[in-house]
């Protein structure tokens, strides 16, 4: 089973819509966090969690929420999608202090139509 | 934390060894240069990191400049599965959370 696991692997939406992307790990990282790729585009973060208590946003939360269930899940929801909002979606973890690099799970292709 | 800056994208034969530049010109003493590959529409995968010493792993080599404001990474026998975005980041850890940006683009050509 892989580290991080991101499901659905594909999801097409329509406007409107909510929608929630669920992230689990088997690493027993503290951390977890939501990324948002754009074709041709690098990573943009849109939340980040340290720890279970602890939720932040990043560079791109307008439209989006988070929910830190347990220390192994992460979920981003979409509470009514938009076109624009047609992306590819990552969550990675790291362990603390961060040094040790992050594992991402193999990403959430979703089209909102 | 420091910047870096990569080519955009570069070009390797099969067979032959890929050195991927990273400029990070502004690094402080406490930040380790990571690499990351992110393989088409995959998510990105770890490949090495180092603070200042050269070092060697199954996938690739990493070479810091003495002054450690540059570094290379090495893939020494470059295949077509290596064609790949490479990521270049500098980082501390603790609070700092690192971005992703454009990154170099390497083809492998048969």
């Amino acid at each position: 089973d892989a580290d991080v696991t991101q499901t659905p692997r594909n999801r097409i939406t329509k406007t409107g819509k909510r929608i929630m992307l669920e992230c689990s790990q088997t690493k027993g990282h503290d951390r977890m966090y939501w990324y948002r790729q754009d074709p041709g585009l690098g990573l943009r973060l849109i939340y980040y969690s340290f720890d279970v208590k602890d939720i932040n946003k990043g560079e791109i939360s307008d439209g989006y929420s988070v929910s830190r269930q347990a220390q192994a899940k992460f979920s981003l929801s979409l509470e009514s999608a938009i076109p624009n909002q047609t992306a590819l979606y990552f969550c990675a973890t790291s362990d603390f202090p961060g040094v040790w690099g992050y594992t991402f799970g193999s990403g959430t292709r979703l089209t909102v139509v | 934390d420091a910047k870096t800056t990569q080519p955009t994208s570069m070009d390797c034969a099969e067979g032959r060894a890929a050195n991927l530049p990273c400029n990070h010109s502004t690094i402080s003493g406490n930040e380790y240069v990571y690499w990351y590959r992110q393989i088409h529409s995959q998510g990105p995968q770890y490949i090495i990191h180092g603070l200042k010493n050269n070092e060697t792993n199954e996938m690739a080599s990493l070479i810091i400049t003495e002054d450690r404001k540059s570094s290379t990474l090495i893939l020494p026998h470059a295949t077509l599965r290596d064609t790949a975005v490479y990521y270049c980041i500098v980082s501390s850890g603790g609070s700092y959370i690192p971005t992703f940006g454009r990154g170099t683009s390497l083809i492998v050509h048969p």
